[in-house]
């Protein structure tokens, strides 16, 4: 595997369910990122870990709940989500948080029926 | 507060036609770095330019070019010749420096369509 990876590619959940999404980045990076890209909006940054330390936290509702257990994996906690929470999610790393090029996955697109 | 405008919400050209995509920003920081990504359907966002607030050289990769200038602070990014493969979002981006490092601000992008 190269570059950052995402799984699932695409998941759809009730509003009920519980489901976490997962990235992984195989660049040696020590920064990682959760983005959120809605229809129509610009992408919005959630998220931000630095040397597996939560840096930054966007005003992101706590129906999401993310998790850095190292620098290469990053994950994403959903449970009781709503259908605005519709959205592609894009993960991204960067070898710190000063600067540096974000190189993104290919996404999970998310449905929230 | 960092600002990214990207005027043309869509551009739609006939192959081997020469197209820019406009990009302006607003910072107040004096040091800063500028990004354009490629989003094909596919849904990733690929990595194309990094350029820094000291360097206004323009640059030119293949078909690609990108014009920065700095006294009207635009990022203009031209693809030379373009091909059906070209069709994509493209985004511009500024780097600005947060509390915690740097944090990119998107622009709202560019869909460009190159029809055969």
């Amino acid at each position: 595997e190269t570059g950052v990876t995402q799984t699932p590619r695409h998941l759809v959940m009730g509003m009920t369910n519980k489901k976490s999404l997962k990235c992984e980045q195989h660049l040696g990076h020590n920064a990682m990122y959760w983005y959120k890209q809605s229809a129509k909006k610009p992408l919005e940054l959630m998220f931000v870990y630095n040397f597996k330390e939560q840096t930054e936290n966007n005003s992101v509702p706590s129906r999401f709940s993310p998790e850095c257990p190292n620098s290469s994996h990053l994950f994403l906690h959903l449970h009781t989500l709503q259908p605005e929470d519709s959205a592609l999610y894009l993960c991204a790393s960067s070898q710190e948080t000063s600067w540096e090029t974000q190189y993104f996955g290919p996404g999970t697109r998310l449905l929230v029926l | 507060a960092q600002k990214v405008t990207q005027a043309q919400t869509e551009i739609s050209v006939v192959e081997k036609e020469d197209v820019t995509l406009d990009c302006v920003y607003e910072t107040r920081d004096t040091t800063y770095y500028l990004f354009w990504y490629k989003q094909p359907p596919s849904g990733e966002l690929v990595f194309l330019i990094r350029r820094n607030s000291f360097d206004e050289q323009n640059e030119i990769s293949g078909r690609y070019s990108w014009n920065f200038q700095k006294s009207t602070s635009s990022f203009n990014f031209t693809i030379t010749a373009s091909q059906v493969v070209d069709s994509a979002v493209y985004f511009c981006a500024l780097s600005e420096a947060g509390t915690s490092g740097s944090r990119l601000t998107f622009g709202e992008g560019t869909q460009l369509t190159v029809n055969p």
